[in-house]
């Protein structure tokens, strides 16, 4: 079955630093992968995916992510974190037509 | 973009008592929906499976007939907590898959804070 390790629990960045969210699955065939920001007490809202094609892939809000095949990550990064950018982060893998969720990063900012 | 409304966001009843929670697909229609369940500080769990004109597959683990799940329309689907207690407190988030393709990402609802007194 598929899995995603998500090793920070949570992360705090200065303000207009750089930011990278680690994200390292487990699943058998190429997978279809995502990243979904959660502000709190709210639903999930998607930053990026990856189905097939260039593994640096540009999502909302200035986020990319970097799939590597050979390391089984699916990394999220941002050059300049912004104060509104504090959320809680989930990576997740769809594999049988479900999705499986890492146990989120929650990122903070400092000022 | 693609909307998905979940209603009520918030709810407190009392134990023993049923709740309904709304996942509607907005501007899209969804042969399948998802249902999830948040504890504090961790991550959804995915409760089941909701197909339009048929019946729900639940998770293992996940009491079908304490979580209704009815999905009679290709833009709604209710969970009822039937006869609820204070440790089906959670946060429920509901998701819908577009029907047009594979495989596309699934739009979340805000969620629903339940508390059972």
């Amino acid at each position: 079955a598929q899995s995603v390790t998500q090793p920070d629990i949570h992360i705090t960045v200065s303000e207009g630093a750089s930011l990278e969210l680690r994200c390292n699955y487990s699943y058998g065939a190429t997978p279809y992968l995502f990243w979904y920001v959660q502000s709190p007490g709210q639903g999930l809202q998607l930053l990026l995916k990856y189905f097939s094609g260039d593994t640096l892939v540009q999502g909302i809000k200035g986020f990319e992510a970097e799939f590597k095949r050979s390391q089984s990550s699916f990394n999220l990064r941002k050059p300049s974190v912004h104060w509104s950018d504090a959320a809680e982060y989930f990576c997740a893998v769809m594999g049988f037509q479900k999705l499986v969720f890492g146990t989120g990063t929650r990122l903070l900012v400092s000022p | 973009g693609a909307v998905v409304s979940q209603h009520p966001s918030w709810v407190i009843c009392k134990s023993g008592t049923s709740v309904k929670i709304e996942c509607r697909s907005l501007d899209f229609q969804a042969t399948t929906m998802f249902w999830y369940r948040q504890f504090p500080k961790q991550s959804l769990m995915l409760m089941a499976t909701s197909n339009e004109g048929s019946k729900a597959t639940y998770e293992q683990g996940v009491e079908k007939d304490k979580f209704l799940i009815n999905h009679a329309s290709l833009t709604l689907s209710t969970l009822t907590v039937t006869s609820a207690h204070p440790e089906d407190s959670s946060f429920y988030i509901c998701s819908a898959e577009p029907e047009t393709a594979n495989n596309q990402p699934q739009h979340f609802g805000d969620g629903t804070r339940l508390s059972i007194l």
